[in-house]
């Protein structure tokens, strides 16, 4: 158990909805950061957030958002669905910002079904 | 542009043997390195990790590599063990994190 939380570990919906997946970071982390891993793909880096304030951004779609609340919790919302965007959505925690010799340690993922 | 590549999508070793997994990265500023495993319907876990200036780092049976002027990595997992069955992930630290498509590891019985 990495200490990271993501809910819900299942999600299904269909094109043109909106979602929102939420993650609880480690304790004392203060960095979260979003991958999404499709089908037979790496991990692809969607966004980080520090202490509350994006840090960094990846290959994240405009129809994508998220944010990071006063109490470290983040939350990414996916609107506008697309069969493409069916995939696993991890989030990961890390103690300080990107630069240092840091681990992410990773949540258990939401699985993402758009029909 | 895929700047942590993986080119083997999969590996099988009998138990016992070594399990070699290989990486390669494009950016020369990437000072970090890390090995992850990720079973089926998990998350990946944390297995290993370099800094650039070192080019060895072992923690029991696993022993990561690094190669800066070829810019390589291996993970060496000796003895392999049938539960090191798992997908391999290796990610390289530089604005951020830059994972590869993993190498799905069968150890055979």
């Amino acid at each position: 158990d990495s200490g990271v939380t993501q809910t819900p570990k299942h999600l299904i919906t269909a094109t043109g909805q909106r979602v929102t997946l939420r993650c609880s970071p480690r304790s004392g982390d203060l960095s979260v950061y979003w991958y999404q891993q499709s089908l037979d793909q790496g991990l692809q880096f969607l966004i980080q957030y520090y202490n509350g304030e994006e840090r960094a951004k990846g290959n994240i779609l405009e129809r994508f958002s998220a944010q990071q609340f006063p109490d470290l919790h983040s939350e990414l919302n996916l609107s506008s669905l697309e069969l493409g965007d069916s995939a696993l959505y991890f989030c990961a925690s890390s103690v300080t910002p990107q630069g240092g010799q840091e681990t992410q340690y990773f949540g258990p993922g939401t699985r993402l079904l758009v029909l | 542009d895929q700047q942590v590549k993986q080119n083997s999508p999969s590996l099988s070793v009998q138990e016992g043997r070594i399990s070699i997994l290989n990486c390669d990265y494009t950016n020369s500023m990437f000072d970090y390195f890390l090995w992850y495993k990720k079973y089926p319907a998990e998350g990946p876990t944390f297995l290993i990790s370099i800094s650039s200036i070192k080019d060895k780092n072992e923690d029991g049976r696993f022993t990561v590599f690094l190669n800066k002027s070829a810019k390589h990595l291996s993970l060496h997992i000796v003895p392999s063990q049938p539960g090191d069955s798992a997908v391999y992930f290796c990610a390289a630290s530089g604005n951020q994190f830059y994972f590869g498509t993993g190498t799905s590891l069968t150890v055979i019985p």
